[in-house]
Formats: structure tokens, C-alpha cells, sequence
């Protein structure tokens, strides 16, 4: 079955306290995405990436670190995670270079205290 | 950057009725609006989508308009069902070192009243 997995699906943790959020597309896509969503602002995008080893910065990338070592991982890394950055966070994954049809993963809801 | 603007953030229709959902831009060179429904629990979902180089596009009950010299875009859903209550956002794509990225509105919660 084509999904997007994303692990673990719910996580609370304490500020500082390095976290990995891992996602993972089997569709051989080459555009990957991470996005968070908090009420009142939609969705905003992390980071993003085009293929391995490429990455770019998205909308609010301040505190957020990715990597691309495969085509179909894209972990998020939060190496001091503070109360602001508590939010649910989506990846995603597309077939082309182009902005285009995003398949979204189920989501991760992260509680930082 | 992109800067997008999604109105309402609230939207009350009647079932049967017609919804309309806006989205301003800012990037004059955006060239992708995808709109994306998310029902509550869920991740969201393309439900239609529109490249630069063309006015409107339809797909059954939904359509989406785009008038590139104001940077505006709308959804149109027609004959709205209870299964059409959700939160839309619309997105504009933005031209990154080598692929797009995308930035999305804030949302608008439909509500279809029985």
C-alpha cells in the first residue's frame, strides 16, 4: 500500500531534550515535506527537500533540523526542543520537483513541557 | 516570501447551498494552488488543484477559479453535502533553491447546516 508513516504518532517530552521524528514514503516520491499545524495558523512548512542530500528551508524553519540520506526517509530533529514548538506535525511526500500533489503522512502530536 | 490570505476563517452554509472559499497572494510568480480538506482527526487531502496557465478547473461539485493579475484564487463547492463540513486551506507554491515550496492559507472551517 502507497502511504506516508510517520513515528511516533504521539509524543511529550521535556524542553532540551533532543527528539527524532521519523518519516518515511514508499512511492519512490522525490519531494519530501515537513509542516506543522497549530490552530489559528494553518499549516506552515519546516523544511523540504528535492532529492537526497538536498534540502531547503520552508516558512519557519528556526529551531528545526532535517537530513536526506535516502529518498525515503526525511527525519525531523528537534536538538533542543522548547514549550513553542508543542504542535502537530505533518510530512508529506510528492512525485515531482514541482509543487504538486502532497500525500500526507497521519500526523505526529508533540508536547513539549 | 509568499505571503498567503484565506477568508473566511468561518463559513456556515445551508445543505444544498453554495460555499465559496478565497485565497490572495502575494508572489507573482506562484504558479501552483493546490486546496487541501482536512476532516477532524485526519491529515489533509488535495482535493483539487490549479497551475498558472489556466482560468478555472472543475472536478464534479468543486471548482477553482484563478485570476492571476489580482492574485486571487477561490474554491466553489456546489450542492453542499453534510459530508462536505471540514476545514479547507489553500496553498501558493514559492520558487526554492531548486524545487517549490508551498505556503498555505490559515484555513476556513465549512460548516454545512442540515
Amino acid at each position: 500500500e502507497a502511504q506516508v508513516t510517520q513515528n511516533p504518532r504521539y509524543l511529550i517530552t521535556v524542553t532540551g531534550k533532543k527528539l527524532t521524528v521519523t518519516c518515511s514514503q514508499n512511492m519512490n516520491h522525490e519531494y519530501m515535506s515537513w509542516y506543522r499545524q497549530d490552530p489559528g495558523l494553518g499549516l506552515r512548512q519546516i523544511y523540504y527537500s528535492m532529492n537526497v542530500e538536498v534540502t531547503d528551508k520552508g516558512d519557519v524553519p528556526e529551531g528545526y533540523k532535517v537530513s536526506r540520506k535516502e529518498k525515503r526517509n526525511f527525519p525531523l530533529i528537534l536538538e533542543s526542543p522548547s514549550p513553542n514548538q508543542t504542535s502537530l506535525y505533518f510530512c508529506a511526500s510528492s512525485l515531482g520537483l514541482r509543487a504538486d500533489t502532497q500525500y500526507f503522512g497521519p500526523g505526529t502530536r508533540l508536547t513539549v513541557l | 516570501g509568499e505571503n498567503v490570505e484565506q477568508h473566511p476563517s468561518t463559513l456556515s452554509v445551508q445543505e444544498g447551498d453554495s460555499a465559496v472559499i478565497k485565497c490572495t497572494y502575494s508572489d507573482s510568480a506562484s504558479n501552483y494552488f493546490p486546496w487541501y480538506k482536512q476532516e477532524l482527526g485526519k491529515r489533509p487531502q488535495l482535493i483539487i488543484d490549479i497551475r498558472s496557465n489556466v482560468g478555472e478547473k472543475k472536478d464534479q461539485r468543486i471548482a477553482v477559479t484563478l485570476n492571476k493579475t489580482a492574485k486571487h484564487f477561490s474554491l466553489h463547492i456546489t450542492e453542499t453535502q453534510p459530508e462536505d463540513s471540514a476545514v479547507y486551506f489553500c496553498a501558493a507554491s514559492f520558487k526554492g533553491g531548486g524545487a517549490d515550496g508551498l505556503t498555505f492559507g490559515k484555513g476556513t472551517h465549512l460548516i454545512i447546516q442540515p
